[in-house]
C-alpha cells in the first residue's frame, strides 16, 4: 500500500540554523501538507501545497517557514532560522482532489532544536 | 473560530469492553475524520462521514456522524490491546486544511 515517508525521523539543531524537513508523499497525489504538534497539544496545519504553490497557510507559518517541491517526489519544509518553539513533530501529508479526498500522512520528524 | 471537543481525554478500559469516544463541534461539520495515533507516530487515517446520519464500520470500529452534523462518535466493540492510541477527530477548516481535536488516549488492559 502506498504511503507517505518523510525523513530524517529526528533532527537535532542548534537554536538559529536552518533545517530543511523532507517528505515524499503518495505518488498520484496533487495537494501536500505540512502540520506539526508541539509535545502533549493539538496536531496543527501550517501549509497546503497546490500546482507547485501555497494554496493556504495558517498564522503559524511566518516568513521563517517555506516549502518547495524540487522534484517530481520530493516535498520539503525549510525552517530559516530555528527557534526553541520550533521543536515540535511535524509531520507532512498529501490527498487526491476534491474536497472530500482524505489526507494520508506521514510518521513525522522529531524537530529538537537546542 | 471552530473547536473540536473530545470526551472523554483518556479512557482505560479492560480487553473485551466496548467503548465510545465522542467528538463534538461548536459548527456545521463539512468532512469528520477520524484518526488513530500511536504514541510519536503518525497519524493512522480510519474513517471519514460527511452526510448527516451517516455511519461507517471498518472491522470493530464503527463511527458515526448526528443528523445536525455537530456531532460524531466512535465506538470500539470487544476492544483488543492493538486498539490502544490516540484517537484524533478532524474536521475541514478552509479550503484543504484540517484542523483536529485534543485526542482521546485509549489503554486497553490485557
Amino acid at each position: 500500500e502506498p504511503e507517505v515517508t518523510q525523513t530524517p525521523s529526528h533532527q537535532v539543531t542548534q537554536m538559529g540554523q536552518e533545517v530543511i524537513l523532507r517528505c515524499v508523499p503518495i505518488s498520484n497525489h496533487l495537494y501536500f501538507y505540512w502540520y506539526r504538534q508541539i509535545l502533549g497539544q493539538k496536531v496543527e496545519f501550517l501549509v497546503s501545497f497546490y500546482n507547485n504553490e501555497i494554496s493556504e497557510k495558517s498564522e503559524i507559518f511566518d516568513d521563517q517557514f517555506s516549502v518547495e517541491r524540487p522534484d517530481g517526489s520530493n516535498f520539503t519544509l525549510k525552517i530559516r532560522s530555528t527557534k526553541l518553539e520550533d521543536s515540535a513533530m511535524y509531520f507532512c501529508a498529501s490527498s487526491g482532489l476534491g474536497p472530500g479526498n482524505t489526507q494520508y500522512f506521514g510518521p513525522g520528524t522529531r524537530l529538537t532544536v537546542l | 473560530s471552530q473547536e473540536l471537543e473530545q470526551s472523554p481525554q483518556s479512557l482505560i478500559v479492560q480487553e473485551g469492553k466496548n467503548l465510545t469516544i465522542n467528538c463534538t463541534s461548536s459548527k456545521t461539520l463539512y468532512g469528520l475524520y477520524w484518526y488513530k495515533q500511536k504514541y510519536g507516530e503518525g497519524l493512522i487515517f480510519l474513517m471519514m462521514l460527511q452526510k448527516g446520519g451517516e455511519e461507517k464500520s471498518h472491522e470493530k470500529i464503527t463511527a458515526k456522524l448526528d443528523e445536525k452534523k455537530q456531532q460524531s462518535s466512535l465506538h470500539i466493540t470487544a476492544s483488543q490491546p492493538s486498539h490502544a492510541g490516540i484517537y484524533l477527530c478532524g474536521a475541514r477548516g478552509g479550503a484543504n486544511n484540517l484542523f483536529f481535536g485534543t485526542g482521546t488516549r485509549l489503554t486497553v488492559i490485557p
